[in-house]
């Protein structure tokens, strides 16, 4: 069974440029999400996407992050623009449904530096 | 929401049996107690979920008392490969349930 894809592995850039990471969950997974994982700190859930609906973006930087969620299935990431702050691993996950028992599934994440 | 607390960090031999306790005293009825594992360059892994007594699987045991304001992970006869960071997570996938620092074990040669 093929695990969730993320691409780039590595993206480094500048303050105030922007950039976009992407995932690809495991084919049937309802259930998507990205997280923010900062050095030493464990993962921090950003934004849950049901199918291609929005369920839960409290957490999310509305006013430089967006994210979406084409039919359902793969998922983009953006930031723009970039703060130093934003320097960390972003992960993404997929789970079958979104559920109280749900196991989640990680993709390796991408590392993105700000310079 | 479900606060969980777990030791920083935690050292081990090989061979030896690890047990990683976490606390969980708001814990609600619907709860479900889910340990994930991560190492260095990668997401966290599933290593087991439960919700009461004990859970065992090919890699791990979970112990949880009839309070269930605690649990167990235990890993038996650990080696090098185990060296990770244990994340206890309470509760449902949203935003209350949240990834804290995890415990950062070392298993030594």
């Amino acid at each position: 069974e093929a695990g969730v894809a993320q691409s780039p592995r590595y993206k480094i850039i500048e303050k105030r440029q922007s950039v976009a990471f992407w995932c690809n969950p495991i084919s049937g997974h309802a259930t998507l999400y990205w997280y923010q994982q900062i050095l030493g700190q464990g993962p921090k859930l950003l934004i849950q996407f049901q199918n291609n609906g929005v369920v839960d973006d409290s957490q999310l930087p509305k006013d430089r992050f967006s994210a979406e969620r084409l039919k359902g299935v793969d998922s983009t990431l953006k930031i723009q623009p970039a703060k130093l702050e934003d320097s960390a691993v972003y992960l993404c996950a997929s789970s079958l449904l979104a559920g109280v028992n749900e196991k989640l599934f990680f993709g390796s994440g991408t590392q993105l530096s700000v310079l | 929401l479900a606060k969980t607390t777990q030791p920083i960090s935690m050292d081990s031999y090989e061979g030896q049996e690890v047990n990683i306790t976490c606390s969980h005293n708001n814990i609600a009825t619907n709860d479900y107690i889910t340990w994930y594992q991560q190492f260095p360059s990668q997401g966290p892994r599933f290593i087991i979920q439960g919700y009461k007594t004990k859970v065992t699987n090919e890699v791990a045991s979970l112990f949880i008392p009839a309070d269930r304001k605690s649990s167990t992970l235990s890993l038996p006869r650990v080696s090098l490969s185990d060296t990770a960071v244990y994340y206890c997570l309470v509760g449902e996938v949203n935003n209350d349930m949240r990834f804290g620092a995890g415990t950062r074990l070392t298993v030594k040669p």
